[in-house]
């Protein structure tokens, strides 16, 4: 059953503290991609990766921090320096080099108060 | 700026009519795009993926096309069906980026 998934589905966290968050994928695509939705403003690209090892700063990288030690995981680290944590949360993956055509996971919603 | 654009926001249509959808970006220079499905409070879903040298992609009761001259895509979505109420995403890839550049979607209601 190959696929993206997010863990957990909910996540609520106090302000102050650092929350990771999961994606994995069983796809074999090199990259992925995590993006941040609110409400209002469509998707916006936090972090990137295209191999293993690497990963690249997107429109909205401060306060985030990813790595990427295996192809099949990217987490996610939202860290207290970011000022408004609390968002949707979407991880992707894709092909390099291909179409770039690019597939979602189902999400975790994120609330810090 | 690669910018992609749609508009309106949201609308809705009565059960049974033919649905159109526009996305508008601002580069000739577009590698793909890509229409996407999402339901509320999920991931997206893909549905149809055209590349910069077709003209149009079809998958069931969806027709996607695609013109790079006037910047534009449009989704038509045959005999709408209330299963068919969601929000509605373009992204592009334009050359040189290998990144997918969103729209804020427009969100669909078929009223039975």
């Amino acid at each position: 059953d190959g696929g993206i998934t997010q863990s957990p589905k909910y996540l609520f966290r106090k302000e102050g503290q650092n929350v990771t968050l999961s994606c994995e994928q069983n796809l074999n695509h090199d990259a992925m991609y995590w993006y941040r939705q609110d409400p209002g403003q469509g998707l916006r690209l936090i972090y990137y990766s295209q191999i293993v090892n690497d990963f690249q700063k997107g429109d909205i990288a401060e306060g985030y921090s990813v790595s990427r030690e295996k192809k099949e995981s990217f987490p996610l680290t939202v860290t207290s320096a970011q000022k408004n944590p609390t968002a949707f949360y979407l991880c992707a993956s894709g092909r390099r080099g291909d179409s770039y055509e690019q597939y979602f996971g189902p999400g975790t919603r994120l609330t810090v108060t | 700026k690669q910018e992609v654009t749609q508009i309106p926001a949201a609308l809705s249509v009565p059960e049974g009519e033919n649905l159109v959808l526009n996305c508008s970006f601002t580069d000739s220079a577009i590698y793909n795009l890509q229409w996407f499905r999402q339901d509320p409070g999920k991931g997206l879903t893909s549905l149809l993926l055209i590349q910069s040298s077709q003209r149009e992609q079809t998958s069931g009761r969806l027709n996607a096309s695609l013109d790079k001259s006037s910047g534009r895509s449009t989704l038509y979505i045959a005999a709408s069906q209330p299963g068919d109420s969601a929000t509605y995403l373009c992204a592009a890839t334009f050359y040189g980026n290998n990144r997918l550049a969103f729209g804020k979607g427009n969100q669909v209601v078929v009223i039975p």
